[in-house]
């Protein structure tokens, strides 16, 4: 039972457009919810979270928007450029566990 | 530069034979986590070390086991590996367990093939 679900595998987005990429999750106890980015051969970085009592958090050309009520959350990343070509993982977490659970990744694509 | 290592990065080993992973860091964290991603899927977490204290998921089969000798190197031993063992195997490390609030610092990985 996915409990992060990222509905879309891939996404192509030219470059300077914005690149919107989405996430669901389904335990209503998830407070905190992170963002890491993935290049080929790498492992996955942290980019960006948020923790539940906030709708927004903003890091530069990043930023995550959480709807609780839609248990729903999205990362804009505006403009987008070649080097955020990569795979992203939405992640989720309870306070009272001491693990975060990834969704399965969306591969973004920029184009020239 | 401060890090997480993983050796190797390409591992093939034969149905049944027990094959070890390796995962060492100069970041001085509490906690190390193994993960399991199998092609397209999500990262699945099997297991975590907090210092000497270890952590089993639940659903992680008996086949996998580990090791924690020091606070900087982790070991996955996989006793008999069967042809769904094959996966890359993700270490991570994080100073807390925080509720997974801490940040978690990830190794490149150990691409696993059973022949």
């Amino acid at each position: 039972d996915q409990q992060v679900k990222q509905n879309s595998p891939s996404l192509s987005v030219q470059e300077g457009r914005i690149s919107i990429l989405n996430c669901d999750y389904t335990n209503s106890m998830f407070d905190y919810f992170l963002w890491y980015k993935k290049y080929p051969a790498e492992g996955p970085t942290f980019l960006i979270s948020i923790s539940s009592i906030k709708d927004k958090n903003e890091d530069g050309r990043f930023t995550v928007f959480l709807n609780k009520s839609a248990k729903h959350l999205s990362l804009h990343i505006v403009p987008s450029q070649p080097g955020d070509s990569a795979v992203y993982f939405c992640a989720a977490s309870d306070s009272s566990a001491s693990k975060i659970i990834f969704g399965s990744g969306t591969r973004l694509s920029i184009r020239p | 530069d401060a890090m997480v290592i993983q050796n190797p990065r390409y591992q093939v080993t034969q149905f049944g034979k027990p094959v070890t992973l390796s995962c060492s860091q100069t970041l001085n964290h509490n906690v190390m986590y193994w993960y399991q991603q199998k092609s397209s899927q999500a990262p699945k977490l099997l297991f975590h070390y907090y210092d000497k204290d270890f952590n089993n998921e639940a659903d992680t089969p008996d086949n996998f086991q580990s090791r924690r000798p020091n606070t900087s190197f982790c070991f996955l031993d996989i006793r008999s590996p069967g042809l769904g063992d094959a996966a890359m195997y993700l270490c991570a490390t994080s100073l807390q367990l925080a509720g997974g609030t801490d940040t978690q610092y990830f190794g490149p990985g150990t691409r696993l093939t059973v022949l």
